[in-house]
């Protein structure tokens, strides 16, 4: 099974709001992923867990803030967006933790709709 | 240097047809090469991926043709089918040094007409 599951499906928020997105994953993958993916455009990778510890942050605005509390699940707490903020949210997951070298191939859930109002 | 060029941009094949979709790279220290199929409003999903120890990889109607030389990667769709409209990206990642990102290409907007 090479599934990522993410909720919600679609996000609507306001720009005072404080939401979150959830992903989880039972594959044993030590490594998972955040990316932004906006209309016709490829995904932008955020931020990286390995081993349950953040190992990349992509210079992402504070407003963004991603957790990891156990090695299944990952979440991403929003909170004071702005509308450009608005796209695909995408989760993924690889077996093995980044830094361990590269050819690890990348699990992607269905994504979080998200749109900022 | 980290940039993963992808071309077309859009491609429209008959139905039966081979797509072909390109791609080149300018830093050496990539050394795996995933192509990730994506329809909309659905996260990609990975098609194939190669490695540079090989020149070519075949899964059924799919193939990637490697350019080592050259920086080059190609994906060819055979038998192009309605249900393959889709966007393709290919990607690439650093053996060492790089924490296992992904560089994507820009994309390609295939569809196959009947």
């Amino acid at each position: 099974d090479t599934e990522v599951t993410q909720t919600p499906k679609h996000l609507v928020m306001g720009m005072t709001n404080k939401k979150s997105l959830k992903c989880e994953q039972h594959m044993g993958h030590r490594a998972m992923y955040w990316y932004k993916q906006k209309a016709k455009k490829p995904p932008e990778l955020m931020f990286v867990y390995s081993y349950e510890k953040l190992s990349i942050n992509e210079s992402v605005p504070s407003r963004f803030s991603p957790e990891c509390p156990n090695s299944s699940l990952l979440n991403l707490h929003l909170h004071a967006l702005q509308p450009e903020d608005s796209a695909l949210y995408l989760c993924a997951s690889s077996q093995h933790p980044a830094g361990t070298g590269g050819r690890e191939t990348q699990y992607f859930g269905p994504g979080t709709r998200l749109l900022v109002l | 240097q980290q940039q993963v060029k992808q071309s077309p941009q859009s491609l429209i094949v008959q139905k039966g047809g081979i797509s072909i979709i390109n791609c080149a790279y300018e830093n050496t220290a990539f050394d795996y090469f995933p192509w990730y199929q994506q329809f909309p409003g659905k996260g990609p999903a990975l098609l194939i991926a190669i490695r540079p120890d090989v020149s070519e990889k075949k899964e059924g109607r799919f193939t990637i043709s490697f350019n080592k030389s050259a920086k080059q990667f190609s994906l060819h769709i055979m038998d192009s089918q309605p249900g393959d409209s889709a966007t393709y990206f290919c990607a690439a990642s650093p053996f060492t040094g790089g924490g296992n990102k992904l560089t994507f290409g820009t994309g390609t907007q295939l569809k196959v007409e009947l």
